[in-house]
């Protein structure tokens, strides 16, 4: 079945720090892949999607790149802001069997200390 | 106007009780999903309707019961709660088939005593 795999948090930076958390997916299908926030007391807000191989989705300074050789999907921003402080999740969407379906991965809860 | 809107915010009852959460979406969504996320934030899908008909099924205790009166609710009703049930479930919703991702709801969290 479909699978997502991300950084085990925590994770703790200062500000103004570079940033990855790496997630990674099995997939069956050809999926479109998504990173997901949730900032404390709230639901999750989409960040920002790919849907197809070499697709970069970007929002917020944040970026991830499909990549579909290495089934990877990492995030990544250049200079991390205390107000970043959440758990993001990375998550898949498998269209193959028609009914779709986000699975999510495990999460990371970043903080970023001034 | 809020795009998916769950009721009530918190839940506290007791071990034994019946409880039901409503969720609403005014996105013009055809699909809708209740999650389920443990005290680790873990995600896991419990049950999606599409078009008031349902389309997952997860491995869920047969004490949570979905009700979806027309495409825009999706209501969870819970009998015979149990401490292990202690969580924050979030609905959300998606036009099926466009890869869009989901919009999702503020989450009610749920700590049965």
């Amino acid at each position: 079945g479909d699978s997502v795999t991300q950084m085990e948090g925590p994770v703790t930076l200062s500000e103004e720090a570079f940033l990855t958390i790496n997630c990674t997916y099995t997939a069956t299908g050809y999926p479109s892949l998504f990173w997901y926030v949730q900032y404390p007391g709230e639901g999750l807000q989409l960040l920002l999607k790919a849907t197809k191989a070499d697709d970069k989705g970007s929002n917020k300074g944040f970026e991830a790149t499909y990549r579909k050789e290495t089934t990877s999907f990492h995030l990544e921003k250049g200079s991390v802001q205390v107000s970043d402080s959440a758990v993001y999740f990375c998550a898949l969407s498998d269209l193959n069997f028609g009914n779709e379906k986000l699975t999510f991965g495990t999460g990371t809860r970043l903080t970023i200390i001034p | 106007d809020t795009a998916v809107s769950q009721t009530p915010k918190y839940l506290v009852t007791q071990m034994g009780n019946d409880k039901s959460i409503k969720c609403e979406q005014n996105l013009g969504h055809d699909t809708m999903y209740w999650y389920k996320q443990d005290s680790k934030k873990f995600l896991k899908i419990m049950f999606s309707y599409n078009n008031k008909e349902l389309i997952i099924n997860e491995t869920v205790p047969n004490r949570f019961s979905p009700k979806s009166p027309d495409k825009a609710h999706l209501n969870l009703h819970i009998n015979s709660l149990e401490l292990g049930d202690s969580a924050v479930y979030f609905c959300a919703s998606s036009l099926q088939g466009l890869g869009g991702g989901y919009t999702f709801g503020s989450g009610t969290r749920l700590t049965v005593v």
